[in-house]
């Protein structure tokens, strides 16, 4: 049990157009769910908490309405990527955690090649 | 805030040997949670291990044990008999436990390559 899937895994896009990535958990609901960023040889940084039927809260320096974010249902969280530039190319993962557990659990990633 | 460091970039272990991947942390959260995780080349987050702040014992998952000193604020993952699949990226986490859902604050990893 307990499994987020993204969706694409992989996507490239052209510069100026936009991206969306889904995040769903498929067999538990949750009200909260983490989108993570993640450059080459690096650590995941939080971009922002989706939180279901109210607005994202957003990491200091991202910027809310490049990275849209939208909680529609207890298991569905997209991250919509606006006017996409090359320096957006990242690996984005998102996570979800149960609500009566400490634990998260991640989806697989998604990789986005801006070209 | 709070602020997980790994000092290790890279490390490099024989197989079928012990490895220890060091992890601190700062926080003046009362009580946290700490967490280990692999990243393998397929980019995808594998939950290895936790351990709450306010337990008296020290975790293990199998191969993975992790060795928490609270005072110094160091949360050290060991992984015994090296096998040649442990080679990844490992990043160590902390959570607020109180704070069902709480994002991560992520170190910044320390790789491990098991060599033959």
């Amino acid at each position: 049990g307990a499994v987020v899937s993204q969706h694409p895994s992989r996507v490239i896009c052209k510069s100026g157009t936009s991206v969306k990535i889904e995040c769903r958990s498929l067999d538990f609901q949750a009200t909260t769910m983490f989108w993570y960023r993640q450059f080459p040889k690096q650590s995941l940084m939080l971009m922002a908490t989706s939180n279901e039927g109210s607005k994202a809260t957003y990491e200091q320096g991202v910027e809310k309405d490049k990275f849209l974010i939208n909680h529609a249902s207890l298991t569905l969280s997209t991250l919509t990527v606006t006017s996409a530039h090359p320096e957006d190319s990242s690996f984005y993962i998102c996570s979800a955690g149960l609500g009566s557990s400490y634990e998260q659990y991640f989806g697989p990633g998604t990789r986005l090649t801006v070209t | 805030a709070q602020k997980i460091t790994q000092t290790q970039p890279g490390m490099f272990v024989q197989e079928k040997e012990a490895v220890t991947l060091d992890c601190t942390y700062d926080t003046s959260d009362p009580s946290y949670g700490l967490f280990w995780y692999k990243q393998p080349s397929s980019g995808e987050m594998i939950f290895l291990i936790y351990q709450g702040s306010y337990d008296q014992q020290n975790a293990t998952e199998g191969r993975y044990s992790l060795n928490f000193q609270k005072a110094r604020k160091s949360a050290n993952l060991v992984i015994s008999a090296s096998q040649l699949g442990d080679s990844a990226m490992y990043f160590c986490a902390m959570s607020p436990w109180d704070n069902y859902g709480q994002n991560f604050v992520f170190g910044p990893g320390t790789r491990l390559s098991v060599l033959p």
